[in-house]
This record gives C-alpha cells, sequence and structure tokens, in this order.
C-alpha cells in the first residue's frame, strides 16, 4: 500500500522567512497530493493540492511542487507570519480512495 | 451548508462501554471517510463510502469498529467494548469522487476511554 514520509518534524523559522516541508511517496499510482493545516482541537484544513499532470501550482504565498519521477512533493510557505504556526499534513492518493498521511510537520513562526 | 459536521466534540467513556459518532457530511458530497488520528501523528484511514456502500476498511477497524452510512448521507461509527488504546480523535472527511475539490474535515470526535 502507500507510504507517505514527511521531512522535517519540526520546523522553526522567523517571520518573513520562507518554509519548505518535503513528502515522498511509494505508490506511482497516486495522482492527488493535498496539504493539510490543522491547528490545535481542530480538524485538518486543506490548503493547497496537486494532481498528478501538473507540476507546480501557487496560491498567494503558498506552493506546492510534484516531481512524479522522483515521487517527491513540496510545500513552499514565503513570508511566513506567526499565524503561519500549525502542524502541516501531506498526504496522496489515488483519484478519491483513502488519503494516506505524512506524520506532519510543526511549524513555528517567531515575530 | 456550513461544512461537515461531527457529534459528539468530546465523549469520555469507561472501558469496556460501546460508543457511537455521528457524522454529516458535506451535502452533495457522495464519499465519506473516517479516520483516527493519535496525539503527534497524521490521521490514519480507517474506512470510506460511496453513497451508501462502504468501498474499503483498513487493517486498523478491528471486529469491534462499525461504520455504516444506510441511506448515503449521514454516517455513523461505533466502537464496541472500547479499549484505552482507542483513545484518540476520529475524524470524518467528505469530498466528491475522484477527489475533485478536494477532502473536507469536520473538526472531530474526541474519545477518551477511562
Amino acid at each position: 500500500g502507500e507510504n507517505v514520509e514527511q521531512h522535517p518534524s519540526t520546523l522553526s523559522v522567523q517571520e518573513g522567512d520562507s518554509a519548505v516541508i518535503k513528502c515522498t511517496y511509494s505508490d506511482s499510482a497516486s495522482n492527488y497530493f493535498p496539504w493539510y493545516k490543522q491547528e490545535l482541537g481542530k480538524g485538518p484544513q486543506l490548503i493547497i493540492d496537486i494532481r498528478s499532470n501538473v507540476g507546480e501550482k501557487k496560491d498567494q504565498r503558498i506552493a506546492v511542487t510534484l516531481n512524479k519521477t522522483a515521487k517527491h512533493f513540496s510545500l513552499h510557505i514565503t513570508e511566513t507570519q506567526p499565524e503561519d504556526s500549525a502542524v502541516y499534513f501531506c498526504a496522496a492518493s489515488v483519484g478519491g480512495t483513502a488519503l494516506i498521511f505524512g506524520k506532519g510537520t510543526t511549524l513555528s513562526v517567531s515575530s | 451548508d456550513t461544512g461537515v459536521s461531527q457529534n459528539p466534540r468530546h465523549k469520555i467513556t469507561k472501558r469496556g462501554q460501546n460508543v457511537t459518532f455521528r457524522c454529516d457530511p458535506i451535502s452533495e458530497h457522495n464519499r465519506l471517510y473516517w479516520y483516527r488520528q493519535t496525539l503527534g501523528q497524521g490521521p490514519e484511514f480507517l474506512t470510506y463510502f460511496q453513497n451508501e456502500a462502504q468501498l474499503e476498511k483498513s487493517r486498523l477497524l478491528s471486529d469491534r469498529f462499525s461504520a455504516e452510512r444506510p441511506k448515503g448521507s449521514f454516517s455513523t461509527l461505533e466502537i464496541q467494548r472500547t479499549e484505552q488504546g482507542d483513545s484518540a480523535m476520529y475524524l470524518c472527511a467528505s469530498g466528491l469522487l475522484q477527489g475533485v475539490g478536494g477532502y473536507t474535515f469536520g473538526s472531530g470526535t474526541r474519545l477518551t476511554v477511562v
């Protein structure tokens, strides 16, 4: 079955810096790669996603890149703000089937 | 529609008791997913439905767990003879076929077994 590895497990940056979180997946059939932000006591919130027919997608300060050959995908957050502090999860799935999640990255943005 | 709704938000139960959680998905979503999340970990897949049909069950879903989606709308997850190891956040998500538009999660039900 699918396995998703996520690094780093914790990331501390200064406000205004960029943050990068990386994931790898094992199942070459996976074609949907979302990123979720989870704040304490809340459910995961979708922040951006990418499908296997696209190499990069950007939404304001957030971007995701996908390398299908290497089975890597990454989340890039630019100009970080304290409110970006949360746990971020990557996930992978095959067309609407179960999402398989990474173990998460705790991002801390200090002002 | 206000998103995916889960009830109750918190449940404390004694070991050996049965518990049932409810999930109301976004109305036009035909797929519904259950996940379990323990502290410091990512959500772990339990099972999912397409309309009323249960299409996949994880090996994590022991025979003490049962899920239903009787009319293809809301879903229930029941845990029988709860154990302390069942203490976790139980998350529900809904989505469309092929994952179009992504998966929307509810706020979860936090279960504590004492």
